[in-house]
């Protein structure tokens, strides 16, 4: 397997422009969470999705984020419009169904917003 | 709220030299404490998880400990190639499927 696959690995945009973030998850895990990681405040939980439908979004920041996820093997992220401080490194995991035990992240995508 | 709190936030050492990581927790129940080691420009990889205070995992040179209010990463005899972060993370009793994670520990091994 190819574990979880995120593209962009990198992006840099320009303040007030729409940003998409992309996710394939682990074949076979129905669970997909997205973290974003910066240095003040380390690692923290946006959303996750169980069979594709989303259980807990409090992480969510404003509304400027959405995510959804429209099959089992494909999820994205939207930041509209992006602002500097969305700066961060975003990340995709994926466990199986209901669980947080075989959490396997994605190599992240790098947002850097001008 | 659940909290965990890493320290050092930094640490470097000569390789061979032995140390250990803290990871200190509050959570209104704690349903398994897990390890992740990140090398740069990748996410987090899974280590151990332990669910029970005493409770020790193993693996290679790292071994993970157990308390009911914290844990510890103790690394023997290290190598360069263990130079990474390591992330300490709780699940609660009360979190769904919610990993918190603390800021991490920034290991440097020197040669």
């Amino acid at each position: 397997d190819a574990g979880v696959i995120q593209s962009p690995r990198h992006e840099v945009t320009e303040m007030g422009q729409e940003v998409t973030l992309r996710c394939k998850p682990i074949s076979g895990h129905n669970s997909l969470f997205w973290y974003r990681q910066t240095m003040m405040r380390g690692l923290e939980l946006l959303i996750y999705f169980n069979n594709n439908v989303p259980i807990d979004d409090s992480g969510m920041p404003e509304d400027r984020f959405s995510a959804k996820m429209p099959n089992a093997s494909f999820s994205t992220l939207k930041i509209q419009p992006s602002e500097p401080r969305d700066s961060a490194v975003y990340f995709c995991a994926s466990s199986l169904a209901g669980t947080v035990y075989g959490y396997t992240f994605g190599s992240g995508t790098r947002l850097t917003v001008v | 709220e659940d909290q965990v709190t890493q320290s050092p936030e930094a640490l470097r050492l000569q390789e061979g030299e032995s140390s250990s990581l803290n990871c200190s927790y509050t959570v209104s129940g704690l349903r398994g404490l897990f390890w992740y080691r990140q090398d740069p420009g990748k996410g987090p990889e899974f280590l151990f998880t332990l669910y029970s205070a005493g409770e020790e995992k193993e693996k290679e040179r790292l071994k993970a400990t157990l308390t009911k209010k914290e844990s510890f990463l103790h690394i023997t005899a290290p190598k360069p190639e263990d130079s990474a972060t390591y992330l300490c993370a709780v699940h609660a009793i009360q979190g769904a499927q919610k990993l918190v994670f603390g800021q991490g520990t920034r290991l440097t091994i020197n040669p």
